[in-house]
């Protein structure tokens, strides 16, 4: 089954102490990218990738690394979390740019993270 | 720079009700337009797509969009309400922007509740 999947699904930490969210997908995807949810805000991207060795900065970087050193993963890194890194966090993939018609966005379903 | 906004956070429907989503966009260059949605505890997939073939977009589950140029809208709408489309609706929009990556952006969001 094509699927993006994120672990773990529910995280709980505390601020300063470094953690990693899993992303991997099975569609041979060029892009991959993390988004984080907030209410009333909708998503907002993070780091997105077009390909291995191939990062760049989202809409909202700040305290958060990524790497792409396979095509099928893409962890997201949070070196020092504080508690307004608490949100919903989503991994996408798609077959090339996902504005391209042709390339719709695959989610993951989804880390919530709780910064304490 | 291109921008989404969706009006209302929440809308409330009877089962068997017209649903109607709204979306307004901003775009200097022809746009391409997404309507994505989010069931509970799950990522989002697409429910339909603009691509300028054709003004009235039919998508997933009966529901369509119709694109309107001159209201720079791209409203959400189905006919009848079912129990099960209870969800969060995402309107996003692409375009290229000055440094030359076109991506997907996403609307805050408007949460569907269905009841009897």
């Amino acid at each position: 089954e094509a699927q993006v999947t994120q672990n773990p699904r529910y995280l709980i930490t505390v601020t300063g102490k470094k953690l990693t969210v899993t992303c991997s997908q099975n569609m041979n995807h060029e892009y991959m990218s993390w988004y984080r949810q907030d209410p009333g805000l909708g998503l907002r991207q993070i780091y997105y990738s077009m390909n291995v060795e191939a990062t760049d900065k989202g809409d909202v970087p700040e305290g958060y690394k990524v790497s792409r050193k396979e095509k099928r993963n893409f962890p997201l890194i949070l070196e020092s979390p504080s508690p307004n890194q608490t949100s919903l966090y989503f991994c996408a993939s798609s077959l090339s740019r996902p504005s391209d018609y042709n390339s719709p966005l695959h989610f993951g379903n989804g880390t919530r993270l709780t910064v304490t | 720079a291109q921008s989404v906004t969706q009006l209302g956070s929440h809308v409330s429907v009877s089962e068997g009700a017209l649903v109607l989503l709204r979306c307004n966009y901003s775009s200097s260059v022809p746009p391409y337009l997404f309507w994505y949605v989010q069931y509970p505890n799950q990522g989002l997939q697409l429910l339909l797509k603009y691509t300028s073939a054709a003004t009235l977009v039919k998508g997933i589950n009966g529901f369509e969009a119709e694109f309107k140029k001159s209201e720079t809208s791209f409203h959400l709408t189905k006919p009848s309400a079912h129990m099960s489309d209870a969800a969060e609706y995402f309107c996003a929009v692409s375009g290229w922007f000055s440094g030359g990556y076109n991506k997907l952006i996403f609307g805050a969001g408007t949460r569907l509740a269905v009841h009897p």
